[in-house]
């Protein structure tokens, strides 16, 4: 299974409301997770299983989707959501879509 | 504190091997399938290998397969990646993972370690 994910880069104000796309080449059946990756740092779990949020992540992140289509929000940007964000499917193997970087404007 | 660190990496020439090692800490080590998932200079993520509990199972995407070989010691709480034929195309951080059990999604990370294939 492919993933690609849109934009590849993001501009927003802190304050906004963002929402970043993955899209499978074939149906998901909602196993999906998301990875932030600031510079220089290893990948950090968000959200497995489309919208479950991992243990310790800010509620301003949510993960929704089904099918082939999958969303990552955050409902208010904060200047240290700056990073990649990647999405991953374990479906069918294991595959990383090309990720989104994530910019303040 | 679950921690993971990777360590063996460096400059390697085309065509040689070199062997990865991540020393695992904070966790029932053997409890895990482990994994290791690699990623070029300004490039994407890249899975490489996965190992199961015990270490009878493998798998590798295409390409890797039959070059590298991924393994584990329960005892030591280590993982290993053992990369023969080296190849420019291989240079990347190479990350240790542990996968959730029977979900195969990453949960924890070591922080990398770099390999460089070049002459």
């Amino acid at each position: 299974i492919q993933l690609t994910q849109s934009p590849s880069l993001l501009s927003a104000s802190v304050g906004d409301r963002v929402t970043l796309s993955c899209k499978g080449s074939q149906n998901i059946n909602n196993y999906l997770a998301w990875y932030q990756q600031k510079l220089g740092e290893a990948p950090k779990l968000l959200i497995y299983n489309t919208n479950s949020l991992q243990t310790g992540i800010p509620s301003r992140f949510s993960g929704s989707g089904s099918g082939t289509d999958y969303t990552l929000t955050i409902s208010s940007l904060q200047p240290e959501d700056v990073a990649t964000y990647f999405c991953y499917q374990y479906n069918n193997g294991w595959t990383f879509g090309g990720g989104t970087k994530l910019e303040l404007k | 504190e679950v921690q993971l660190v990777e360590s063996g990496g460096g400059l390697v020439q085309p065509g040689r091997s070199l062997k990865l090692s991540c020393a695992a800490s904070g966790f029932t080590f053997s409890n895990y399938y482990m994994a290791w998932v690699r990623q070029a200079p300004k490039k994407g993520l890249e899975w490489v290998a996965t190992i199961s509990t015990s270490g009878s199972r493998t798998y590798y995407p295409d390409s890797v397969k039959g070059r590298f070989t991924i393994s584990r010691d329960n005892a030591k709480s280590s993982l290993y990646l053992q990369m023969n034929s080296l190849k420019s195309e291989d240079t990347a951080t190479y990350y240790c993972a542990r996968l959730i059990t029977m979900a195969y999604y990453f949960d924890y990370w070591g922080q990398g370690v770099m390999v460089t294939v070049s002459s």
